[in-house]
């Protein structure tokens, strides 16, 4: 069955650190992945996806079919980096997405 | 220009009264999901509608739960009977045709049931 997992509920690090944020799915078939975010107070939006093999914000993720994976990382956070992270699995050709259950980023003074 | 409107903003119910929310999408956009999200269960999607084909009711969690589209504009989400464990934020979102992946969110409606 399709799913995506964020084991992590909350990660704390200071600014400056370097950051990841963790993301597995399980799909029989080519998956697209992305990260949404949502800012406090403000709407879920879409911070990346693995094709496109951007880097938005300093945030990059690479899609590791070996390992099922696609962590989001960064290497210097900043405050304003605080956020909820969502990973996402496009599902089937409806534009379902699969999201995972959320990883708060809090990034400290 | 505006995005995703979803109304009321907040709903506090009573258990076992319906409650409809709202979802007002993006002008053009043919494609609108509901996604419930709570803490401990990130987004769950619930019922997506495309233009006139059926919707795809397959995260809907219960028989209280029912949507509708009128005229490819406007969304209801209605809950009937509700339940303390229907308590979350109910998020809308809305697509274009051609771009599967990049889905614009309302605000959302903080549903609370006492």
């Amino acid at each position: 069955a399709q799913r995506v997992t964020q084991p992590e509920k909350l990660l704390s690090v200071f600014k400056g650190a370097p950051v990841e944020l963790k993301c597995n799915y399980s799909y029989s078939g080519s998956p697209e992945l992305f990260w949404y975010v949502q800012y406090s107070r403000q709407r879920l939006q879409l911070l990346l996806r693995h094709i496109s093999r951007e880097s938005i914000k300093g945030f990059t993720a690479d899609l590791n079919k070996g390992e099922t994976s696609f962590h989001l990382k960064k290497p210097f956070a900043q405050e304003e980096d605080s956020a909820m992270y969502y990973c996402a699995l496009l599902y089937s050709n409806t534009g379902k997405l699969i999201f995972g259950q959320g990883t708060t980023l809090q990034v400290k003074p | 220009g505006a995005g995703v409107s979803q109304s009321p903003s907040n709903k506090v119910t009573e258990k076992g009264k319906d409650v409809e929310l709202r979802c007002d999408p993006i002008s053009g956009h043919t494609a609108l999901y509901w996604y419930r999200q709570s803490l401990g269960q990130g987004l769950e999607f619930l019922i997506y509608f495309q233009g006139n084909s059926a919707p795809d009711k397959s995260g809907l969690p219960s028989d209280r739960f029912s949507a509708e589209r009128t005229g490819g504009s406007v969304s209801t989400l209605t809950i009937q009977r509700t339940q303390q464990e229907d308590s979350a934020v109910y998020l809308c979102a809305s697509r274009t045709s051609g771009v599967l992946y990049e889905q614009y969110f309302g605000p959302g409606t903080r549903l609370t049931v006492t």
